[in-house]
């Protein structure tokens, strides 16, 4: 079975800065795709970015950024510019085809202003 | 274009009492998905349709049942609630081309 590992539970990043959130994965196959969502206190699941696991380019969604380490089994979140309404529960999920998305425990993000 | 949309946003039940909650999609997904999220955890899936008529188990089913009767809509079922049950509720459809989900708002649910 696969597992998706956050091993930072909260994180901090001064409003305007840059902070990365680290993802690790566990798998077999070499077929899969990887998210991270958001999930504000409104407690909707927003996602963030995608990456598809035969590209080698790392995905890029405006302020947010991955960096997608295949051999390693790493897909790290950056936000640039870090704003206010950032603040959230990011979540990292894993998917294959076998019709599960796996999602890891969770890093809070806090912002200070 | 509301995506998806879950009925009740709260319940609170008594250990023993049955009742549904109901998601409906207007995207006309196939695959359409229940999961469960306790607190400081992430989510985790109790079942799955992949289509009008079929559904399968995820990872934690036991103590649910679903229906996918139509295809815009997936009930999820309580027979006999169980304070284990206490947690948000969350329903997804998904897109087929890019395996993105797009999830309801969740339910809140309370078993005393």
């Amino acid at each position: 079975a696969q597992t998706v590992t956050q091993s930072q539970p909260e994180m901090s990043v001064q409003e305007a800065e840059t902070v990365t959130l680290s993802c690790t994965y566990d798998t077999s196959e070499s077929d899969y795709y990887l998210f991270w969502y958001k999930q504000p206190p409104s407690r909707q699941m927003i996602l963030v970015i995608r990456q598809e696991a035969y590209k080698q380019q790392n995905a890029t969604e405006n302020r947010f950024s991955v960096n997608f380490q295949k051999a390693a089994k790493s897909f790290s979140l950056k936000i640039s510019d870090s704003q206010l309404g950032d603040a959230a529960m990011y979540f990292c999920a894993y998917w294959s085809a076998g019709n599960m998305l796996t999602f890891g425990g969770g890093t809070r993000l806090m912002v200070k202003p | 274009n509301a995506g998806v949309t879950q009925t009740p946003k709260f319940r609170v039940l008594k250990t023993g009492q049955s009742m549904t909650l109901l998601c409906a999609q207007d995207m006309n997904h196939e695959y359409m998905y229940w999961y469960r999220q306790d607190p400081g955890m992430g989510l985790r899936l109790i079942h799955y349709s992949v289509g009008e008529g079929t559904t399968a188990k995820g990872e934690v089913p036991d103590g649910y049942n679903v229906s996918r009767l139509k295809k815009q809509n997936f009930l999820l079922g309580l027979e006999s609630a169980a304070p284990s049950q206490t947690s948000v509720y969350f329903c997804a459809a998904r897109k087929p081309a890019t395996y993105e989900q797009y999830f309801g708002p969740g339910t809140r649910l309370t078993v005393t």
